[in-house]
């Protein structure tokens, strides 16, 4: 079946430390990764996706990793900023059912000033 | 932004009563999806539709059903509500012509069972 876990549910960190968030997939047929960003109030927000064809993105302080063969993805936020606070969501596309997106349970990102 | 809107933005309801959740798009998407989020469980897929002859079910559909009454509206409706139905509902839209993998979310509405 499908299935994406995500941990941690909550992370802590001190303002200007990285953050990483890791998920897995179930099903090697996945073939799109993207993260999600939601605000307090707010609704979810695309931030950054990657390809099965490629193992690492970058957009300025945020990455994004895949390793196909382990079915894991992670999300690296690094020199942290307060307006990162937010929960992310990480989430796979399964290849067969190409509208079909199954997201993980989230995490809770705090940056201490 | 009210590209996707959705109505209500928040419900109140009793046990048993029928409640319709209304979604309505300008981007002109083809793919419209219904999510439900609770804390701790993410976002969850219900329903989603390719288009307006298009209908399929997603992860948690029972309890639920939908209607895509054209290309640009997307109804859920919760047929016999129940308290474990209280939650956060987001709609939201793909396109095709772009992949079909980004999804622009509506504001959520967020629905209560007594």
């Amino acid at each position: 079946g499908e299935n994406v876990e995500q941990h941690p549910s909550t992370l802590s960190v001190q303002e200007g430390d990285s953050a990483v968030i890791k998920c897995t997939y179930s099903d090697s047929a996945s073939n799109y990764f993207p993260w999600y960003k939601q605000e307090l109030g707010k609704r979810p927000q695309l931030i950054i996706d990657i390809r099965s064809n490629v193992g690492e993105k970058k957009d300025q302080r945020i990455a994004v990793t895949l390793n196909k063969t382990a079915k894991h993805f992670s999300l690296h936020i690094t020199e942290t900023q307060p307006e990162d606070s937010a929960v992310y969501f990480c989430a796979a596309r399964l290849y067969s059912s190409a509208s079909k997106i199954i997201f993980g349970s989230g995490t809770r990102l705090s940056i201490r000033p | 932004d009210a590209d996707v809107t959705q109505t209500p933005r928040n419900r109140i309801t009793k046990t048993g009563k029928r409640i319709m959740l209304e979604c309505s798009q300008t981007k002109g998407h083809d793919r419209m999806y219904w999510y439900r989020q609770d804390p701790g469980l993410g976002l969850r897929l219900i329903y989603y539709s390719f288009d307006v002859k298009d209908i399929n079910k997603g992860e948690i559909s029972d309890g639920y059903s939908v209607s895509r009454q054209a290309q640009a509206k997307f109804s859920l409706s919760l047929e016999s509500a129940i308290p474990n139905q209280t939650a956060l509902y987001f709609c939201a839209t793909s396109d095709t012509n772009s992949g079909a993998n980004v999804l622009t979310f509506g504001a959520g509405s967020r629905l209560t069972v007594l």
